[in-house]
């Protein structure tokens, strides 16, 4: 799996966007770009992913750059429960009838968002 | 929304004790993960199970380490001699055949004296 580079804390005040980089050179063509975030002592949780087009759910949106070097995590209004490690994982996805890797997930150290009132 | 779920919430155990962390999976999914953190470091991966036997497993998931379905529902992660460096929280994820989206259980807090 390629190897993700993210700042290691960011600060946001409340009810504005919050934009956390990712920053992923070693992409390969195969590679989807995914983001779970860890609440304080909970378990990840999983927030988006896609290739090369961008992506937006009911939680936030991805922009992948166009050369898939980066991507960047869009809270758009940001509230103080958003606070939370979030973390930008590369890898191919998982298909069943492919075999290989079952999908397990490499986390990074992530970045730490804190969203301040 | 159907949720992972995990106990106990906090497990204390004495050192060279054995102890059977619990999962319950999202109906329907079939694959099962255990991760494990240590407080202050990164997720890191145990094993993943499919159809009744593990999958993959990384080098933390020694001898000590098993995995089981007992039951049908309750995917279990048995350590059978714990030593204080087993100290961590452990996460069980699962997810469908058809996504790659992973379900995170609470976690079980282990703590070994």
């Amino acid at each position: 799996d390629a190897k993700t580079t993210q700042p290691p804390s960011m600060d946001c005040a409340e009810g504005r966007a919050a934009n956390l980089p990712c920053n992923h050179s070693t992409i390969s063509g195969n590679e989807y770009v995914y983001w779970y975030r860890q609440i304080h002592s909970q378990g990840p949780q999983y927030i988006i992913h896609g290739l090369k087009n961008n992506e937006t759910n009911e939680m936030a949106s991805l922009i992948i750059t166009e050369d898939r070097k980066s991507s960047t995590l869009i809270l758009p209004h940001a509230t103080l429960r958003d606070t939370a490690v979030y973390y930008c994982i590369v890898r191919v996805p998982f298909r069943k009838n492919y075999g290989g890797s079952q999908g397990n997930l490499i986390f990074g150290k992530g970045t730490k968002l804190s969203v301040k009132p | 929304e159907p949720e992972v779920t995990q106990t106990p919430s906090h497990q204390v155990t004495q050192m060279g004790q054995e102890v059977i962390l619990r999962c319950v999976p999202i109906s329907n999914h079939l694959y099962f993960y255990w991760y494990r953190q240590i407080l202050g470091q990164k997720v890191e991966f145990l094993v993943s199970f499919y159809n009744n036997e593990i999958s993959e497993k990384s080098e933390i998931f020694d001898d000590q380490f098993s995995v089981e379905r007992p039951d049908g529902s309750n995917f279990t992660l048995k350590i059978r001699s714990t030593k204080l460096e087993d100290s961590a929280m452990y996460f069980c994820a699962t997810r469908t055949e058809y996504t790659d989206t992973q379900y995170f259980g609470p976690g079980t807090r282990l703590t070994v004296l």
